[in-house]
C-alpha cells in the first residue's frame, strides 16, 4: 500500500540556519506533491506544490525538490526565523486527483 | 471570503451522547473533505464529498460515524454514540475541481469523557 514518511522526531535549529525536511514515499508514482504548515489549534495552510516534471520549485524562503527516481522530496528553508517554528506536512494525490493523503509531519523549532 | 468555517470549536461530551460538527466550505468550491487527526494517527481522511455528492467514505471507522452535505454551503460529521477514543481534532476543508490545494478550516477539537 501507498504509504508517506516524513521525519518523525522533531527538528531543532539555529536562528539563521537552513532546516531541511524529507518526505520519502513507495508504492507510488504521484503527478505532484505538497507541503503544508500546521501552527499549534491550526488547521493546515498550503505552501507549495511541486510538479513530477519539476525537479526544484521556490518561494521566497522556501525550496522544494522532487525527486521521482529516490521517492523523496526535500523542503528546504533558508535564514530561519523563530516565525518558522511549525510542524509541516508533505502530501500525495491518491487515486483521484482530488483526494490527498498527508504524511504524519515534522516539526520544527527554530531558536534564537 | 472568511474560509472554511466550523463550529464549534470544541466540543467536550459524554460517552454515549450524540456529537454533531458542522462545516461551511468556501463559495464556489466544489469539493468538501472531512479529516480526523490525532498524535498517534496523524491526519485521516474520513470521507469527500463533490458536487454535494459523497464519493468515497472508505475512511470512515464505523457505522457511528456519519456524514451529510444537505447544500453547496454546508455539511456535518455525526457520531452517535461517541466513545472516548473519538477523541481527536476534526478538519473540514474544501477546494475545487481546477485546484490542488485544500483550504483547511480552524479545526474542532473533540474530547469524550
Amino acid at each position: 500500500s501507498q504509504k508517506i514518511e516524513q521525519n518523525s522526531e522533531a527538528l531543532n535549529i539555529q536562528e539563521g540556519k537552513t532546516a531541511t525536511l524529507t518526505c520519502n514515499y513507495t508504492n507510488y508514482s504521484p503527478a505532484y506533491l505538497q507541503w503544508y504548515r500546521q501552527d499549534p489549534g491550526r488547521g493546515p495552510v498550503f505552501l507549495l506544490l511541486i510538479r513530477e516534471n519539476e525537479k526544484e520549485k521556490r518561494k521566497e524562503r522556501l525550496k522544494v525538490t522532487f525527486d521521482t527516481t529516490l521517492k523523496q522530496s526535500l523542503f528546504h528553508i533558508t535564514a530561519s526565523q523563530p516565525a518558522d517554528s511549525a510542524t509541516y506536512l508533505c502530501a500525495l494525490p491518491y487515486s483521484s486527483a482530488s483526494k490527498i493523503i498527508f504524511g504524519s509531519g515534522t516539526r520544527l523549532s527554530i531558536r534564537p | 471570503d472568511a474560509g472554511v468555517i466550523q463550529s464549534p470549536r470544541h466540543e467536550v461530551t459524554e460517552m454515549g451522547q450524540e456529537v454533531t460538527l458542522r462545516c461551511k466550505p468556501i463559495s464556489g468550491h466544489d469539493y468538501l473533505f472531512w479529516y480526523r487527526q490525532t498524535m498517534m494517527r496523524g491526519l485521516e481522511l474520513l470521507i469527500y464529498f463533490n458536487n454535494n455528492v459523497p464519493i468515497d467514505d472508505s475512511g470512515m471507522p464505523e457505522d457511528r460515524f456519519s456524514a451529510k452535505m444537505p447544500n453547496a454551503s454546508f455539511s456535518t460529521l455525526k457520531i452517535q454514540p461517541s466513545e472516548p477514543r473519538d477523541s481527536a481534532v476534526y478538519f473540514c476543508a474544501s477546494t475545487w475541481a481546477g485546484q490542488k490545494i485544500h483550504t483547511f478550516g480552524s479545526g474542532t477539537r473533540l474530547t469524550v469523557v
